[in-house]
């Protein structure tokens, strides 16, 4: 089944450890996202891709890069992750052109910070 | 901002009731999507409503959408406990590139 695939789901990194989550698709999907949820609160969009074409979010953290290295794959990575980078993260993908068309979403990855 | 606000923030009910969960959101929209979210779980996607639609059916669920007053609502009728979960609302953001969604009415149903 195509779907969207996330490892680890579950990541514990201490303060200020580099951290990589990875996502994986198998839908052919232009377009990937991350979010950011904390806990009870909305899932908080961080950057996304078209393409190779990367597009931040203004209130982004410097502390989060992304990769893409080909259509399939999406990275995002913590530099320095501090205490309230404690939280779930979302990688999703939408078809081409789609962006406010559905969004396929993995199971997430739930990072803890020590 | 243009993220959508759910009412209630918590819903809990009976199973076999019907639940209702609203969403407010603040400017115009293409279109308004309800994602379902289970606990430590990804979104899923249930519906979406065109800015031209004023309701919409999946199952047991049935979407409204009002333009002029900036809403819509989520039913979902004769709710089983496996229903029990977040709700979401989402609308694109104005640059067209996004979805931002609401902060969710999380939903319990007991048997």
């Amino acid at each position: 089944d195509a779907m969207v695939i996330q490892n680890p789901r579950y990541q514990v990194t201490q303060f200020g450890k580099p951290v990589t989550l990875s996502c994986s698709q198998t839908l052919n999907h232009n377009v990937m996202y991350w979010y950011q949820q904390k806990s009870s609160q909305a899932p908080k969009l961080l950057f996304h891709y078209y393409d190779k074409d990367f597009n931040n979010e203004a209130d982004t953290p410097d502390n989060f890069q992304s990769r893409r290295p080909n259509t399939s794959f999406c990275f995002l990575d913590i530099r320095s992750p501090g205490l309230g980078d404690a939280a779930m993260y979302l990688c999703a993908t939408s078809a081409p052109g789609a962006y406010q068309e559905t969004q396929y979403f993995g199971p997430g990855t739930r990072l803890l910070v020590l | 901002s243009q993220q959508g606000e759910e009412d209630p923030q918590a819903l809990s009910i009976q199973e076999g009731e019907n639940a209702t969960m609203n969403c407010s959101y603040k400017t115009s929209i293409n279109n308004l999507q309800w994602y379902r979210q289970n606990s430590g779980r990804g979104l899923v996607h249930l519906i979406l409503i065109r800015s031209n639609e004023r309701e919409k059916h999946s199952g047991r669920l049935r979407v409204t959408l009002d333009t002029s007053k900036k809403s819509s609502s989520l039913l979902i009728t004769a709710s089983r406990a496996a229903d029990t979960a977040s709700y979401f609302c989402a609308t694109d953001d104005q640059a067209g590139t996004a979805l931002i969604f609401g902060k969710g009415t999380t939903l319990s149903v007991s048997s």
